[in-house]
């Protein structure tokens, strides 16, 4: 199975400042075929289903905001937010698809400090 | 409106079976893979299990192998996920979600509101 490590467990940011999480896979998720890294980031808020923000590891789904963005390849990759808001508040999870069974990160919980 | 709507679950006893719903609406259903994914109170999300668009492809977390079953009608625009021999670590809020451009292998954009499924005697 492809391990998906995430860090920090928890994030305390200020808000109007920058919040990076870093998700670590313990194999490539890079599919050479296509040249896409098959790796998601979600945004989960308590009481409400997941929200996919970002997917082939860097592009970003319609309707998020453009602070938000997706970074790296191969084994390592950063969820970046460039300037906190309050409804950012929430855990944030990495997926990867590229195997079976697709296996999510541990989630990192991001506040206001 | 693309959306999907979950129906099912509630409690059970160990041991027990339970079947779970998820209708689909605003998409081309059949060419979508769907999937199930979980969240046990205060634990991160956990993948369960994925159907291809034809339902011809099925694949399961070790966790749930041979235990539950994931299925769909593509007449009703409807998926099932049929659990059998429920334990008591199966307890969690289930997600029906559906693949961002289709394939097996894919993110999911779409998400239902969860049902919970509590296995306790």
């Amino acid at each position: 199975d492809i391990v998906m490590t995430q860090s920090p467990d928890s994030l305390p940011v200020s808000l109007g400042e920058r919040a990076t999480i870093s998700c670590k896979s313990s194999q490539s998720v890079f599919y050479n075929s296509n040249k896409k890294n098959y790796l998601a980031w979600y945004q989960k808020k308590p009481g409400q289903p997941p929200k996919l923000l970002i997917h082939w590891a860097s592009f970003r789904e319609s309707g998020v905001p453009d602070r938000f963005s997706g970074s790296g390849s191969g084994t390592d990759f950063t969820l970046t937010i460039s300037s906190l808001q309050a409804e950012d508040v929430a855990v944030y999870y990495c997926q990867q698809y590229y195997d079976t069974p697709r296996t999510f990160g541990q989630g990192t919980r991001l506040e206001i400090k | 409106e693309v959306q999907l709507v979950e129906s099912g679950g509630g409690l059970v006893q160990p041991g027990g079976s339970l079947r779970l719903s998820c209708a689909a609406s605003g998409f081309t259903f059949n060419s979508y893979a769907m999937a199930w994914v979980r969240q046990a109170p205060g634990k991160g999300l956990e993948w369960v299990s994925t159907i291809s668009g034809s339902g011809g492809s099925t694949y399961y977390a070790d966790s749930v192998k041979g235990r539950f079953t994931f299925s769909r009608d593509n007449s009703k625009n409807t998926v099932y996920l049929q659990m059998t021999s429920l334990r008591t670590e199966d307890t969690a809020v289930y997600y029906c979600a559906k693949s961002f451009r289709g394939g097996d292998y894919d993110a999911f954009d779409i998400w239902g509101q969860g049902r919970m499924v509590t296995v306790s005697s």
